[in-house]
């Protein structure tokens, strides 16, 4: 059974720029679920997805930053005009179900010049 | 609002120690009650888990028991090897629509031989 597959693993942009990070969920799971990894701390929540449904956004940015997860293909998260302040890890997971353990991929290292 | 602390790291063992890792949380409700562990360059993997009061979760000599009393859940194992070093998380989630994950910032565990 493959895992969480997440791309690209390492994404460069420069500032203003877009981001499009990437994230197909294991076998079976309708749902998906962001954080966000600052240098140096805590993995943070972004957003909960169910298939074309966002469930949870309490964690998004109020600006730039958008998910979806379309009823076919991959979740995909969205940061539009990137600034320094963005550069971190994000992490995707899934889950069978709200009640099943989340299931998270490798993350996408983003990095802004 | 609900939170987890853990304690700083990094924690340096030699090999074959004896391993404990704090944990305390703060919640509202009645939460499930996670370790995540993160090899590096790598997501997380879910080490263990409780869903209720004095629950224990184990897996691969780690355990932990969910102390409603003292909001606890410690990490511990009896005898560590150079292949546990990596980066530990303590999370809380309540599942349902609120299935988000609070993480603590994370403990950092080098074993040396």
């Amino acid at each position: 059974n493959a895992g969480v597959m997440q791309n690209p693993r390492h994404l460069v942009r420069r500032r203003g720029q877009e981001a499009r990070l990437r994230c197909s969920p294991m076998k079976g799971h309708s749902h998906v679920y962001w954080y966000r990894q600052l240098p140096e701390e805590g993995l943070k929540f972004m957003v909960y997805l169910q298939k074309e449904n966002i469930i949870d956004e309490s964690g998004m940015p109020k600006e730039r930053f958008s998910a979806e997860f379309p009823k076919e293909g991959p979740s995909i998260l969205r940061i539009q005009q990137v600034v320094r302040g963005d550069s971190a890890a994000y992490f995707c997971a899934s889950s069978y179900d709200s009640n099943q353990p989340q299931h998270f991929g490798d993350g996408t290292r983003l990095s802004i010049l | 609002g609900d939170s987890v602390t853990q304690m700083e790291g990094p924690v340096t063992l030699s090999e074959e120690a004896f391993l404990t890792i704090n944990c305390t949380y703060t919640a509202t409700g009645y939460p499930s009650l996670f370790w995540y562990v993160q090899y590096p360059g790598e997501g997380l993997q879910l080490l263990l888990k409780a869903t209720k009061a004095d629950d224990k979760g184990s897996n691969k000599g780690f355990e932990a028991t969910y102390r409603k009393e003292t909001t606890s859940f410690h990490l511990e194992k009896g005898s560590v090897q150079v292949s546990d070093s990596a980066v530990y998380f303590c999370a809380l989630n309540y599942g349902g629509a609120t299935n988000k994950l609070i993480f603590g910032t994370g403990t950092l565990l080098a074993v040396q031989p």
